[in-house]
C-alpha cells in the first residue's frame, strides 16, 4: 500500500533559523515522485520542491531544499533563513502513475 | 492562461441534495483529479482521469461520480449529499504520464451539507 507519514503535527522555528520538516513514505514501486506542497492559511496549495525517485541528487529551490534518503524512505523538507511569511501548513506527497498520495502535514509557526 | 479553475467557490447544500461541481484546465493536461480536504488533514484522492473517456477510483471514491467528456472538463457529481461530505474540494491537473511534474490545484470550492 502507499503511504506517507508526517510525524509532525506541528513545529515552531526562529525567525531566519532553518528547519527540517519530516516525511517517510512506503512503496512498492520502483518510480515515483516526491513533491512539497504549502498551504497558508488562504487555503490554496503551493508546489514547492519535486524529486524523482531515480534522482541522484538532492532537489533545491531557492530556500528549499529536500533531503531524500531512499533506503530509509525518507524525503525531509529543509527550509533554510525562516521567514514569517513561512507560517503555513506543509503537506509531504508522493506521485505514482494516475496517483498521489499526501501526508497529513505539519503546521510550521515562523516566531519574530 | 487561468490555469486550474473551479465553481462554485462555496456552496452549502441540504442532505439529499444533488449538485455538480465544475473544474476546467487550460493547459491541455491529460491528469486531473479530484480530493477533498477535511479539517486537520491532507488531502485525499476521490476520482482521477489519465485522458478523454477514462476515469479511476481514488481512496475515497463513495458517494462521488466523475466523467470526463473532454480533455479540459472534470466536474464531480454528488448525487446524494451528507454531511460526512462537508469538506473543502481540490481538483487538480498534471501534465503527461511517466513524467512527475507537479501537479496544478484549483483554488478549492468549500462544500457544507446541513
Amino acid at each position: 500500500a502507499q503511504k506517507i507519514t508526517q510525524t509532525q503535527p506541528g513545529m515552531f522555528v526562529q525567525e531566519k533559523e532553518a528547519v527540517t520538516l519530516d516525511c517517510t513514505y512506503d512503496t512498492s514501486d520502483q518510480s515515483y515522485g516526491l513533491f512539497w506542497y504549502k498551504q497558508p492559511s488562504s487555503g490554496e496549495m503551493i508546489f514547492l520542491i519535486y524529486q524523482g525517485s531515480y534522482d541522484e541528487q538532492n532537489a533545491t529551490e531557492g530556500r528549499y531544499s529536500l533531503n531524500f534518503q531512499k533506503a530509509r524512505k525518507s524525503a525531509n523538507l529543509v527550509i533554510s533563513a525562516s521567514q514569517l511569511g513561512d507560517s503555513a501548513m506543509y503537506f509531504c506527497a508522493m506521485g505514482l502513475s494516475g496517483d498521489m498520495r499526501f501526508g497529513a502535514g505539519t503546521r510550521l509557526t515562523v516566531k519574530p | 492562461n487561468a490555469g486550474v479553475t473551479q465553481t462554485p467557490k462555496f456552496q452549502v447544500l441540504k442532505t439529499g441534495q444533488s449538485m455538480t461541481l465544475q473544474c476546467a484546465q487550460d493547459m491541455n493536461h491529460e491528469y486531473m483529479s479530484w480530493y477533498r480536504q477535511d479539517p486537520g488533514m491532507g488531502l485525499r484522492l476521490i476520482h482521477y482521469s489519465v485522458g478523454a473517456g477514462i476515469t479511476d477510483q481514488g481512496e475515497v471514491p463513495n458517494g462521488y461520480n466523475v466523467s470526463r467528456s473532454t480533455t479540459e472538463d472534470f466536474p464531480l457529481r454528488l448525487l446524494s449529499a451528507a454531511p460526512s461530505q462537508t469538506s473543502v474540494y481540490f481538483c487538480a491537473s498534471r501534465g503527461l504520464a511517466g513524467s512527475y511534474n507537479e501537479q496544478f490545484f484549483g483554488p478549492g470550492t468549500r462544500l457544507t451539507v446541513l
